[in-house]
């Protein structure tokens, strides 16, 4: 089985820009995550979506950070304007529902300038 | 919200040794903890889990226990191999409609010859 697919896997950008991530999930996982993992920390949910709809986005910087799931399956996750704190690898994950277990991409490590 | 302590932050055995990284959580209502391993700029990978109706669980070399009383839970790596080292990161699920999982810092385990 395919895994979770993330594009690119590296991206650097200067500050104030904006910049975009693309998940494509493990066919038939309903639930999909992005988390933003810190160096030297655990990954930290940003949003969940559960199809196309959005379960949990308590922990998202709205005024900063946007995430879609149109048709339920492809997410993308956008930075604008991105600050020094955004560096990070923000990855993503998926599962059959929310209470399975959860598998994740290989990640997309953001530098900020 | 869930809160979830890691230790120790790093720990090194010689091959062939034992290893526990132990894990506290906060909220009692949580159900489901796993384990995720994660080598060196790759994306974390699930080794283990258990749910709250479980005491321990083990999968040849690797072992969980839980203690809902006291609300901890460890993780146990017999026989150590090189290639066990990574950092492993806890996680506790809550309950409710988003279940989300709160990670724990990382164990940095290296295992030496």
């Amino acid at each position: 089985e395919a895994g979770v697919a993330q594009s690119p896997r590296y991206k650097i950008i200067e500050k104030r820009q904006s910049v975009a991530f693309w998940c494509n999930p493990i066919s038939g996982h309903a639930t999909l995550y992005w988390y933003q993992q810190i160096l030297g920390q655990g990954p930290k949910l940003l949003i969940q979506f559960q199809n196309n709809g959005v379960v949990d986005d308590s922990q998202l910087p709205k005024d900063r950070f946007s995430a879609e799931r149109l048709k339920g399956v492809d997410s993308t996750l956008k930075i604008q304007p991105a600050k020094l704190e955004d560096s990070a690898v923000y990855l993503c994950a998926s599962s059959l529902g929310s209470y399975q277990p959860q598998h994740f991409g290989d990640g997309t490590r953001l530098s900020i300038l | 919200g869930e809160n979830v302590e890691q230790h120790p932050s790093t720990l090194s055995v010689q091959e062939g040794d034992s290893a526990v990284i132990k894990c506290t959580y906060s909220d009692s209502a949580s159900n489901y903890f796993p384990w995720y391993k994660q080598e060196l700029g790759k994306r974390p990978q699930l080794i283990i889990d258990i749910r709250s109706n479980v005491g321990e669980k083990k999968d040849q070399r690797i072992a969980v226990t839980l203690n809902k009383t006291a609300k901890h839970f460890s993780l146990h790596i017999t026989e150590t191999q090189p290639e066990d080292s990574a950092v492993y990161f806890c996680a506790a699920r809550s309950t409710g409609t988003a279940s989300k999982l709160t990670f724990g810092t990382g164990t940095r385990l290296q295992v030496t010859l």
